[in-house]
């Protein structure tokens, strides 16, 4: 069955950077790509980009452009998401998914505090 | 960007009722809009995709319709396991923008 395992949560100081993995399993990585999608609490679904896991390709948010990195390694079946220079109000469930390219499988969801 | 723009924001109903959740993006998508459901503390959860296909697993109280610019999912009687938060999603584009979700609650 398809799964994706996310890692856990994180605390991070203003300025920082984190780096969430997305460990994919139960069908072929490379034939799909990986969505993020975040959520900040008590508000709405906000989608971050995706990108493909065969050749690599992205395409983030406008909002996001410059501090987001995105990235796979098909070797372990394993999705990435980075977001540098970190502010209080990047402080939102992340969430990777299988992109289709609507999202059809969801990780279990990854809590990302900024906070001095 | 697409905007998805979806009405009412929160919707107070009954166990039984038949619920009409609606979504208007800006500029024509096609059918390619997908319908998702989340509880508090949950992933979401896909329930329709291109516009009116059930997803796997998906109980046939719930349907999708529509394309272009307007779209609608209804469930044809609520369950109480249907109070949740719902959104739309457009991926017509690279930029796969979600509605502002609807919350539907227990009258």
């Amino acid at each position: 069955q398809v799964q994706l395992v996310q890692s856990g949560g994180e605390v991070k100081k203003p300025g920082a950077s984190v780096k969430v993995s997305c460990k994919a399993s139960g069908y072929t990585f490379t034939n799909y790509g990986i969505a993020w999608v975040r959520q900040a609490p008590g508000r709405g679904l906000e989608w971050m980009g995706y990108i493909s896991a065969y050749n690599g390709n992205t395409h983030y948010a406008q909002t996001l452009q410059g501090r987001l990195t995105m990235t796979t390694d098909a070797s372990t079946g394993t999705a990435y998401m980075e977001l540098r220079s970190l502010r209080s109000d990047d402080t939102a469930i992340y969430y990777c998914a299988r992109d289709s390219p609507f999202s059809d499988y969801w990780g279990q969801g990854t809590l990302v505090t900024v906070s001095s | 960007d697409i905007q998805m723009t979806q009405s009412p924001s929160t919707l107070s109903a009954s166990v039984g009722d038949r619920v009409t959740i609606t979504c208007r993006a800006s500029q024509t998508i096609g059918n390619w809009l997908a319908w998702y459901q989340q509880k508090p503390g949950k992933a979401p959860k896909l329930l329709i995709y291109k516009a009116s296909n059930l997803a796997s697993g998906v109980p046939s109280r719930f349907s999708g319709s529509g394309s272009g610019t307007e779209f609608t999912l209804t469930v044809s009687s609520l369950q109480p396991d249907d109070f949740a938060s719902y959104y739309c999603q457009e991926f017509n584009t690279d930029s796969r923008t979600f509605g502002q979700g609807t919350k539907v609650e227990i009258k």
